[in-house]
């Protein structure tokens, strides 16, 4: 079955960096894009950008740009995400999604790996 | 602030019928996803496009739009259905994608 597993928790200092992976499984790799969505305590989702797992082209969030990277391997079909400068408000469960989109139907992101929970304290 | 609109909580009584929204203009030109998350669980794709649901979806899961509202209705809602409910869809520049601030959904 189609299924993505995320690295483990992560516990870091401000100012730090975190990279978390996520490992494909059941599909070609390179037939979707991989998507990054974070969710702090409490709060809705939040898109954080997309890496292109043919390519290697990412885009990211506005509210990111300079501090994130996304990037693939497909030799061991894993998808990372760095985060650079980390702030207590970057405190939050991370999740990687499979980016699905046909021009009948638009965009969606399915399956999600179970997430990754990074805190950052001071 | 989110492009995406939606009501922070809803009720409905066991076996009723909900509607839960979401608005924005960009729906207007893009379809919505919606995703069901359950406390503690990652987020679950339960319907995109034009009216599509994953396989392993139960039928009273349906999506709807117009203008710039789109809708996900739960027909005869069930116990196991109360979670919170995120829409999704691109931004206004058609580029980036955007969440909804999610809807918490109890069934009484």
């Amino acid at each position: 079955q189609v299924q993505l597993v995320q690295s483990g928790a992560e516990v870091k200092k401000t100012g730090a960096s975190v990279k978390v992976s996520c490992k494909a499984s059941g599909y070609i790799f390179t037939n979707h894009g991989i998507t990054w969505v974070r969710q702090a305590p409490g709060q809705g989702l939040e898109w954080m950008g997309w890496v292109s797992t043919y390519t290697g082209n990412a885009d990211f969030a506005q509210s990111l740009q300079g501090r994130v990277s996304m990037t693939t391997d497909t030799s061991t079909s894993t998808a990372y995400m760095e985060l650079r400068s980390l702030r207590t408000d970057d405190t939050a469960v991370y999740y990687c999604a499979r980016w699905g989109f046909s021009w009948n139907d638009g965009d969606w992101f399915d399956p999600w790996g179970q997430g990754t929970l990074v805190i950052v304290s001071s | 602030s989110s492009e995406l609109t939606q009501d922070p909580a809803v009720s409905v009584a066991l076996g009723q019928t909900v509607r839960i929204t979401c608005q924005g203009d960009s729906l207007r030109n893009n379809y919505a996803a919606w995703y069901q998350q359950r406390p503690g669980q990652a987020p679950l794709l339960v319907i995109y496009g034009q009216n599509n649901r994953p396989s392993g979806i139960p039928d009273r899961f349906s999506g709807s739009s117009s203008g710039n509202t789109a809708s996900l209705t739960i027909t005869g809602a069930q116990a196991e259905d109360e979670a919170d409910y995120h829409c999704n869809s691109r931004d206004s520049s058609g580029k980036h994608q955007v969440f909804g601030g999610g809807t918490k959904l109890t069934v009484l």
